[in-house]
């Protein structure tokens, strides 16, 4: 297991199309977030899970973004009815329950939606 | 909440030299984590130091080390010896203790610092 891994690196959508993303996290690490980042921006909290249970959702996560993680292992964030200001980078980041200070990133999804 | 703040949008430092780069951070917490990510040009972000609120030392990891003053509520992050690899944008980021809505980061807007040769 040698990261936090993230599935596409790239998408080019047209608006108004849906997508998915996957995340993989480390195998050991029971906690899974999702951050966006768009540019010159720092990273912004969109959820979290703690296992599969999804604990927290920011507002920044409106009706047409849905995140799951089965089984609490792998999650995907789905965004339906892409938007243009829905363009940016997509990071994942899991960390363990006893070690839960820092966090992994993965190399994140950008999303262009043109 | 938290807000965490990097005045400096770019800065530049010639190899060999050393460059520091400034975090300020607004809380009512009084215990919580510091901590500086890097992100190299389309590379993942990577844990470069982290701080403990409640320890009075400053953190050190190798060429990196923070000056970390609580009542000022200042996080500044020292890169010794630069290398052309230290080339990133790098993050300052706030995370309280606990549980809870705790486990989530709160960032700067980042510093882009470039090492020339």
């Amino acid at each position: 297991d040698t990261g936090v891994s993230q599935d596409p690196r790239h998408k080019i959508t047209k608006r108004g199309q849906n997508v998915t993303f996957r995340c993989d996290p480390i195998s050991e690490h029971n906690r899974l977030y999702w951050y966006r980042q768009t540019l010159g921006q720092g990273p912004e909290f969109l959820t979290y899970f703690q296992n599969e249970a999804q604990l927290e959702k920011s507002r920044l996560l409106s009706d047409r973004f849905s995140a799951e993680r089965p089984k609490g292992s792998f999650s995907t964030l789905e965004i339906q009815r892409t938007e243009q200001g829905d363009s940016a980078m997509y990071l994942c980041a899991s960390s363990a329950w006893d070690r839960d200070y820092g966090y992994t990133f993965g190399s994140g999804t950008r999303l262009t939606v043109v | 909440a938290q807000t965490v703040t990097q005045s400096q949008p770019e800065m530049s430092v010639q190899e060999a030299e050393t460059v520091t780069l400034s975090c300020t951070y607004d809380t009512s917490e009084n215990n919580y984590y510091l901590f500086w990510y890097k992100q190299p040009p389309s590379r993942q972000m990577i844990l470069v130091i982290r701080q403990e609120a409640y320890k009075q030392q400053n953190a050190t990891e190798n060429r990196f080390s923070v000056n970390f003053q609580k009542a000022a509520k200042s996080f500044s992050l020292k890169i010794s010896d630069s290398q052309l690899g230290d080339t990133a944008m790098y993050f300052c980021a706030f995370r309280p203790t606990g549980g809870g809505s705790n486990y989530k980061l709160t960032f700067g807007k980042g510093t882009l610092l470039t090492v020339n040769p």
